[in-house]
């Protein structure tokens, strides 16, 4: 059975750097094909992708957010880690993280994802 | 702005079928995949492929492709699909990854 579940701070300042933790259980980041990925959600908001790590630790990151983005992964903790700098209030949202399966080409697959975690940006 | 689109809006009688569409123009070089969101719950995927259900998920669901649009058909809807759907697939480069503005559906 795989499990994700996010962890860092519900409260950050704005211009500070956020830090986001996602442990998982059930699968290896080692095994080819698979990724985890990071997906926000304002308040009443669409999901929103942000990056991805791959079992080959590729990243990718969106296109808008990429100079404020790095994700990490550590394969001995079965950790995934997310940095997102000069956080506004308009970052106000839950964030997930999801685990990306092996698959065929073309298609785009994240499943489970975790609870995700809330992160307030305020001052 | 979001690469794909959709309806926001869709409603639908118990028991009848509903379609929700999701448009995008890389939805002709790769295929959509379909969450369900609850208020308060993280997303599950509903359909991904061609027209794969994961487990557990019941078979009034179901996906199709044409062109730019991908759809996902309930058939004989029930109550508790009244939910958000959000459609995701790669952008137009392949690289990344990107997921419509969602389809509020009450039933």
């Amino acid at each position: 059975q795989i499990t994700l579940k996010e962890s860092g701070p519900t409260l950050v300042k704005p211009t500070q750097t956020l830090t986001l933790t996602c442990t998982f259980s059930g699968f290896s980041l080692n095994t080819f094909g698979v990724g985890v990925g990071w997906i926000r959600q304002p308040p009443g908001k669409a999901l929103e992708w942000l990056a991805l790590v791959y079992w080959d630790d590729d990243k990718r990151y969106s296109a808008s957010l990429k100079n404020r983005l790095i994700i990490t992964r550590d394969t001995s903790k079965n950790q995934v880690v997310l940095t997102m700098t000069n956080m506004d209030p308009a970052d106000t949202g839950t964030y997930y993280c999801a685990h990306r399966p092996l698959l065929v080409f073309g298609e785009s697959v994240f499943d489970p994802w975790g609870q995700g975690t809330l992160v307030i940006v305020s001052s | 702005s979001s690469e794909l689109t959709q309806d926001p809006d869709v409603s639908v009688a118990l028991g009848q079928t509903v379609r929700i569409t999701c448009q995008g123009g890389s939805l002709s070089s790769y295929y959509a995949s379909w969450y369900q969101q609850k208020p308060g719950q993280a997303p599950i995927l509903v359909m991904y492929g061609l027209n794969n259900r994961p487990s557990g998920i019941p078979g009034r669901f179901s996906g199709s492709s044409s062109g730019n649009t991908a759809s996902l058909t309930i058939t004989g809807a029930q109550a508790e699909d009244e939910a958000d759907y959000y459609c995701n697939s790669r952008d137009s480069s392949g690289d990344l990854y990107v997921f419509g503005p969602g389809t509020k559906v009450t039933v």
